[in-house]
C-alpha cells in the first residue's frame, strides 16, 4: 500500500528563519515518483518539484532545497530565509511507477511566516 | 494552452440532486485524477484513469461515478448529493512516465450541498 505522512500539521516561523517540512512515504514499488506542491491561500495547487526513485540527488532552487533519502523513505523540503509569501499549505505526494499508479497526497503542512 | 479546465467553478446543490463536474485537459495526458479537499484538510483521491476507457477507484469513491470516453475529458458524476459531499473538487492530469509525471491541476470546483 502507498502512504505519505506529513507529521507537522502547522509550523509558524518568523521571516528570515529557515524551516524544514518533513515527508515520509511508504510504497512497495521499486519505481516511484515523489512531488511537492504548494497551495497558497488563493487555493490553487502549484507544482514545486518532482523526484523519481532512481534519482537521489538533492536539489536546490533559489531559497528552496529538497533532501531525498531512500534509506529513510524521506523527501524533506527546506525553505531558507523564509518570506511572508511562503505562507501556504505544502503537500508531499507519491505516485507508484508500476501497477500502483495512484497519486496519493499527504495531509499537508500549513506554514505561517510572520513578518 | 489552457491546461486543465474545470467547470463549473461554484455550485450549490440541494440534497438528492445530481450533477456532473466537467474536466478537460489539452495536454494529451493519459493519466487523469479527481480529488476532493474538505476545509483545512488534504486531498483525497476519488477516482483516477490511466487512459481512455479505463477508470479505477481511489480512496473515497462512494457516491461518485466517472467515465473516460476520450483522452481529453474526465467527468465526475454525483448522484443523490449529500451534505457530506460539500467540498472543493480538483481535477488533475499527468503523463505516466518520464519528465512529465507531475500532475497539473484545474482551478477547482467549490460545491455546497444544502
Amino acid at each position: 500500500a502507498q502512504k505519505v505522512t506529513q507529521a507537522q500539521t502547522e509550523i509558524s516561523v518568523v521571516e528570515k528563519e529557515d524551516v524544514t517540512l518533513d515527508c515520509v512515504y511508504e510504497t512497495r514499488d521499486t519505481t516511484y515518483y515523489l512531488f511537492w506542491y504548494k497551495q497558497p491561500p488563493s487555493g490553487e495547487l502549484v507544482f514545486l518539484i518532482r523526484r523519481n526513485s532512481f534519482d537521489e540527488q538533492n536539489e536546490i532552487s533559489g531559497r528552496y532545497s529538497w533532501n531525498f533519502q531512500k534509506s529513510t523513505s524521506s523527501f524533506n523540503f527546506t525553505i531558507t530565509a523564509s518570506q511572508v509569501v511562503d505562507s501556504a499549505v505544502y503537500f508531499c505526494a507519491l505516485r507508484g511507477g508500476g501497477a500502483t499508479n495512484k497519486l496519493i497526497f499527504g495531509t499537508g503542512t500549513l506554514l505561517a511566516v510572520q513578518p | 494552452n489552457a491546461g486543465v479546465t474545470q467547470t463549473p467553478k461554484f455550485r450549490i446543490l440541494k440534497i438528492g440532486q445530481s450533477m456532473t463536474l466537467q474536466c478537460a485537459q489539452d495536454m494529451n495526458h493519459n493519466y487523469m485524477y479527481w480529488y476532493r479537499q474538505d476545509p483545512g484538510m488534504g486531498l483525497k483521491l476519488i477516482y483516477y484513469s490511466v487512459g481512455a476507457g479505463i477508470t479505477d477507484k481511489g480512496e473515497v469513491p462512494n457516491g461518485y461515478n466517472v467515465s473516460r470516453s476520450t483522452t481529453e475529458d474526465f467527468p465526475l458524476r454525483l448522484e443523490l448529493a449529500a451534505p457530506s459531499q460539500t467540498s472543493v473538487y480538483f481535477c488533475a492530469s499527468s503523463y505516466d512516465r518520464g519528465q512529465g509525471t507531475e500532475a497539473f491541476f484545474g482551478q477547482g470546483t467549490r460545491l455546497t450541498v444544502v
